[in-house]
């Protein structure tokens, strides 16, 4: 079964400039989540999608940060401008059901983003 | 507001040396626990998931426990290979999952 698959793995940006990252979930899972991993913590989710609907963005930087999940498979999030802070790891994950929450969860190896 | 605290933040173990690695949480609603493991350059990789106090859950050197305000990740006779990071995610009654911020694990040969 292949894995969560997650591009590009590396990006470097200036401030102020944008960039999107790609997410394809594993094949009948219906709940696809972003997260913001920050050096040295863990991961913090930014969106959870189901099915192609939001289930939960409450700690999405709705004024530079923005996602979809197109027919309900792959994912785009984007953020635009960015800012130093930004930088961090971004994990795309999916579950099967996910709709309570309480199924595993597999994670592809993530985008590792710095903003110079 | 839910969190969870993780300790020791690093843990450094000679091989066969056992140990416990503890996760306390407040959390509004608790309906589950998970332990993931992380390596360096790479996504959560799912090890465990708890439901309720008492529950234990075990797999291979690793074995998980939980208790109303706590979970503890112990680990019998590491070797190198177990070297990670070890994060502990609580599921809240809204069905949100809150990751600690981990316990680095280092098994020196």
């Amino acid at each position: 079964e292949a894995g969560v698959a997650q591009s590009p793995r590396y990006k470097i940006i200036e401030k102020r400039q944008s960039v999107a990252f790609w997410c394809n979930p594993i094949s009948g899972h219906a709940t696809l989540y972003w997260y913001q991993q920050i050096l040295g913590q863990g991961p913090k989710l930014l969106i959870q999608f189901q099915n192609n609907g939001v289930v939960d963005d409450s700690q999405l930087p709705k004024d530079r940060f923005s996602a979809e999940r197109l027919k309900g498979v792959d994912s785009t999030l984007k953020i635009q401008p960015a800012k130093l802070e930004d930088s961090a790891v971004y994990l795309c994950a999916s579950s099967f059901r996910g709709d309570r929450g309480d199924d595993e969860q597999f994670f592809g190896p993530g985008t590792r983003l710095t903003v110079l | 507001e839910d969190q969870v605290t993780q300790s020791p933040e690093a843990l450094r173990l000679q091989e066969g040396e056992s140990s416990s690695l503890n996760c306390s949480y407040t959390v509004s609603g608790l309906r589950g626990l998970f332990w993931y493991r992380q390596d360096p350059g790479k996504g959560p990789e799912f090890l465990f998931t708890l439901y309720s106090a008492g529950e234990e859950k075990e797999k291979e050197r690793l074995k998980a426990t939980l208790t109303k305000k706590e979970s503890f990740l112990h680990i019998t006779a590491p070797k190198p290979e177990d070297s990670a990071t070890y994060l502990c995610a609580p599921l809240n009654g809204g069905f949100k999952t809150i990751f600690g911020a981990g316990t680095r694990l280092f098994v020196k040969a």
